[in-house]
């Protein structure tokens, strides 16, 4: 089956730098990416919507300048969380898919923590 | 906005019994629904994808069905195992390119 690869699956870092996600498809073209936020106990949050070659959908109340999206090929997507600050701790995950039809596949999540 | 419930919110059952979990949205037309099951500190995992006109999809032990109409799609599990033991999410596709997901069934399976 189709395999969403992330990474890293967790990472710590100080406040005030800078962290970057990686998404891939390995075994199909995505020419739509996804990035979710979850916090415990909670659903998924969309943040963006990425395609192929084009700048980032972000949703209603999520920073485009904090949350850096590049999606500059059709396997790969990245998330960067710049500057990041402790209130952006969290569970991070991405999803792919092929068309409009096709499903959706996720990553295994990326844990940030920022101290 | 599209809405998409879950209930019940928690199930806890025996090994071997069978079971449903319920998904509701609120706008009818939609372009497909999808079932994942997430594992604690997981990312999620595709189970069943459904398209708008399809009435159902079966893959092992999993059968999901939709009813556009009404806004309702259902998973059934036959034969739990304690291997099913997580939370299954609904996703909605409206557009084929937003999802909106359920808050999930956190699923408890007991040996």
């Amino acid at each position: 089956g189709a395999v969403v690869s992330q990474h890293p699956s967790w990472v710590i870092c100080k406040s005030g730098t800078s962290v970057k996600i990686e998404c891939r498809s390995l075994d199909f073209q995505a020419t739509t990416m996804f990035w979710y936020r979850q916090f415990p106990k909670q659903s998924l949050m969309l943040m963006a919507t990425s395609n192929e070659g084009s700048k980032a959908t972000y949703e209603q109340g999520v920073e485009k300048d904090k949350f850096l999206i590049n999606h500059a090929s059709l396997t790969l997507s990245t998330l960067t969380v710049t500057s990041a600050h402790p209130e952006d701790s969290s569970f991070y995950i991405c999803s792919a898919r092929g068309g409009a039809s096709s499903p959706l596949h996720f990553g295994n999540g990326t844990r940030l923590t920022v101290t | 906005k599209q809405e998409v419930t879950q209930i019940p919110a928690a199930l806890s059952v025996p090994e071997g019994e069978n079971l449903v979990l319920n998904c509701s949205f609120t706008d009818s037309a939609i372009y497909n629904l999808q079932w994942f099951r997430q594992d604690p500190g997981k990312g999620l995992t595709s189970l069943l994808l459904i398209q708008s006109s399809q009435r159902e999809q079966t893959s092992g032990r999993l059968n999901a069905s939709l009813d556009k109409s009404s806004g309702r799609s259902t998973l059934y599990i036959a034969a739990s195992q304690p291997g099913d033991s997580a939370t299954y999410l609904c996703a909605v596709s409206s557009t084929g390119n937003q999802f909106y997901f359920g808050t999930g069934t956190s699923l408890t399976v007991i040996p």
